[in-house]
């Protein structure tokens, strides 16, 4: 199947500052890809669709000037986590989809902010 | 609004036992429907894709079904397996969204 890499898969950082997060489609391209948010033992919840080339749709109540978004390229979509707080540490985890509109997903990145 | 719901949340079993796992969804008019694997603090593994034409999917142990009338998949396990454990996830499609519906999610845990 298709992979999706997401970097980094670990970080910590201190409260007040921002982090970025990539995810990559490594061997298709895709015009589409989805960014969500998992808490402990709970299901994915969908924060925003990236789609290249033009702004994220981000889901209701999901802060896009804090959660900003970029999707530069076919393979590439960005996720920057701005003034982050101890509240914000989470499991994120990307997807990308095919022309088949099959998703695949990141391996995902645990974000803990001190 | 599109809804997913599994059935059961958790489910325990010995090893070598088949089991199936229930995925429901509310509108009929879906795309796909994707089964995923997802194993603690790790990402999503997509198991089987099936088009909205199609009635099932097979990849190796296992089998899904997809009946879209009646609003219901099923993922079929054969001769489960310790490594088997994980949580299995469904996700819809719909025709005219952009974004997939996820199910929350059904723990299962295979006993040696």
């Amino acid at each position: 199947g298709a992979v999706v890499s997401q970097h980094p898969s670990r970080v910590i950082c201190k409260s007040g500052t921002s982090v970025k997060i990539e995810c990559r489609s490594l061997d298709f391209q895709a015009t589409t890809m989805f960014w969500y948010r998992q808490f402990p033992k709970k299901s994915l919840m969908l924060m925003a669709t990236s789609n290249e080339g033009s702004k994220a749709t981000y889901e209701q109540g999901v802060e896009k000037d804090k959660f900003l978004i970029n999707h530069a390229s076919l393979t590439l979509s960005t996720l920057t986590v701005t003034s982050a707080h101890p509240e914000d540490s989470s499991f994120y985890i990307c997807s990308a989809r095919d022309q088949l509109h099959e998703q695949y997903f990141g391996p995902g990145t645990r974000l803990t902010v001190t | 609004k599109q809804e997913v719901t599994q059935i059961p949340a958790a489910l325990s079993v010995p090893e070598g036992e088949n089991l199936v796992l229930n995925c429901s969804f509310t509108d009929s008019a879906i795309y796909n429907l994707q089964w995923f694997r997802q194993d603690p603090g790790k990402g999503l593994t997509s198991l089987l894709l099936i088009q909205s034409s199609q009635r099932e999917q097979t990849s190796g142990r296992l089998n899904a079904s997809l009946d879209k009338s009646s609003g219901r998949s099923t993922l079929y396990i054969a001769a489960s397996q310790p490594g088997d454990s994980a949580t299995y996830l469904c996700a819809v499609l719909n025709t005219n969204a952009g974004k997939s519906t996820f199910g929350d999610g059904t723990t299962l845990t295979v006993k040696p």
